[in-house]
């Protein structure tokens, strides 16, 4: 059981360039989330999945287009990346329900840099 | 939208020593709150939560308690030790919200052997 997983672990790319930062997770669970972690900050919410086959804005959502490909899958991606978006990518899953609601289970980030 | 607020945003303790960190939030839906543990180059760890309908939980050297009314809670640790040195993030969810947590600012807890 390896829980959320991220790739790559780390990544430098240009002004410009384009990526996609995957995620997965292993525990049945239906709802998944993209953070930015920014420097002394606490955690920005970009884009979230209530459920498989829908996918919302959070927080911070420009310049960020995601993809929940399956239960299991949820992907990030920057179409054009710009050093603003230099950050600590997280992405978390948990079980939500209207009239449950848990905690959220963390990958180990993806840290992006971009020059 | 709910907005946390979390105090205070560094502590640091001796060895043994409790610890105590404080957030409010502002929307009375929430009622789930769960408590997070960043150690350095990881992600998130949740530790501890409670629910809206119980006042204080426990679990070994940690506790939360909610007082709804006032609308706060609060993470404490007792007896602590050098590995629990860390940033802990609390954090504030409405059922009828997705799911989607607001989070506080984070505490650096650091603790001197």
């Amino acid at each position: 059981n390896a829980g959320v997983t991220q790739t790559p672990k780390f990544q430098v790319l240009k002004t410009g360039q384009s990526m996609t930062l995957q995620c997965a997770q292993d525990m049945n669970h239906n709802s998944m989330y993209w953070y930015r972690q920014d420097p002394g900050m606490g955690l920005r919410l970009i884009y979230y999945s209530a459920s498989e086959g829908t996918t919302d804005k959070g927080e911070v959502p420009n310049g960020y287009n995601v993809s929940r490909l399956n239960k299991r899958e949820f992907s990030l991606r920057l179409e054009s990346a710009a050093p603003s978006q230099t950050s600590v990518y997280f992405c978390a899953s948990s079980e939500y329900r209207t009239a449950v609601i848990l905690g959220q289970y963390f990958g180990p980030g993806t840290r992006l840099t971009v020059t | 939208g709910e907005n946390v607020e979390q105090h205070p945003s560094t502590l640091s303790v001796q060895e043994g020593d409790s610890a105590v960190i404080k957030c409010t939030y502002s929307d009375s839906a929430s009622n789930y709150f769960p408590w997070y543990k960043q150690e350095l180059g990881k992600g998130p760890q949740l530790i501890i939560d409670i629910r809206s309908n119980v006042g204080e939980k426990k679990d070994q050297r940690i506790a939360v308690t909610l007082n709804k009314t006032a609308k706060h809670f609060s993470l404490h640790i007792t007896e602590t030790q050098p590995e629990d040195s860390a940033v802990y993030f609390c954090a504030a969810l409405a059922a009828t919200n997705a799911g989607k947590s607001t989070f506080g600012d984070g505490t650096t807890l650091t603790v001197k052997p």
